[in-house]
């Protein structure tokens, strides 16, 4: 979805090193998403944020941190990276509920593949 | 924690034939939504069934859900070499969060 833009593409860094992944989008959504992808595995949900005051761990938070600058920028950061945090990372957008239980569609960016040393 | 688990993991068939993808899962559901992944690509929404509807539509695929077997199935009928990606599905219980399955790979052959 071209609206969701990841930034890197690609990444390969080093052991112990700060890494920050950026995330921007055009949809005008007030939700946003960090995801991690492992080869074979389905996605799992690092960080989420409603709006830009309103901030939560996901099931895999530990050794993540994030911020969300504005309603249209939300960054991951790996403050010290180590090897098993080698994964796809995605971002996502979607709009606010409606209703009880109406969940909207996500949107994907295209992902940033990081690698670490 | 994966909620949703799709069969089968991989699945190979020939170009106009259908393919079926199935998902279980474990606790109750608000709705269910299928994603599809091109290689290399970020996931695309394909359709949501509420918890409430036993089959929906979309073009040229078909979604059933049947919440006593806690169950879904994914169905793509004619299919086409462009329809080769990964099937993920994903539940929405009754927080805020949709999780998501392992996925099926789908390879159509031309």
């Amino acid at each position: 979805d071209a609206d969701v833009t990841q930034t890197p593409r690609n990444r390969i860094t080093k052991t112990g090193k700060r890494i920050m992944l950026e995330c921007s989008q055009t949809k005008g959504h007030d939700r946003m998403y960090w995801y991690r992808q492992d080869p074979g595995l389905g996605l799992q949900l690092i960080y989420y944020s409603f709006d830009v005051k309103d901030i939560n761990k996901g099931e895999i938070s530990d050794g993540y941190s994030v911020s969300r600058q504005a309603q249209a920028k939300f960054s991951l950061s790996l403050e010290s990276a180590i090897p098993n945090q080698t994964a796809l990372y995605f971002c996502a957008t979607s709009e606010k509920e409606v209703g009880t239980g109406e969940n909207q569609p996500q949107h994907f960016g295209d992902g940033t593949r990081l690698s670490i040393l | 924690s994966q909620q949703g688990e799709e069969d089968p993991q991989a699945l190979s068939i020939q170009e106009g034939e259908n393919a079926t993808m199935n998902c279980s899962y474990k606790t109750s559901i608000n709705n269910l939504q299928w994603y599809r992944q091109n290689s290399g690509r970020g996931l695309v929404h394909l359709i949501l069934i509420r918890s409430n509807e036993r089959e929906k539509h979309s073009g040229r695929l078909r979604v059933t859900l049947d919440t006593s077997k806690k169950s879904s199935s994914l169905l793509i009928t004619a299919s086409r070499a462009a329809d080769t990606a990964s099937y993920f599905c994903a539940t929405r219980g009754s927080n805020y969060k949709l999780t998501f399955g392992k996925g099926t790979l789908l390879t159509v052959n031309p």
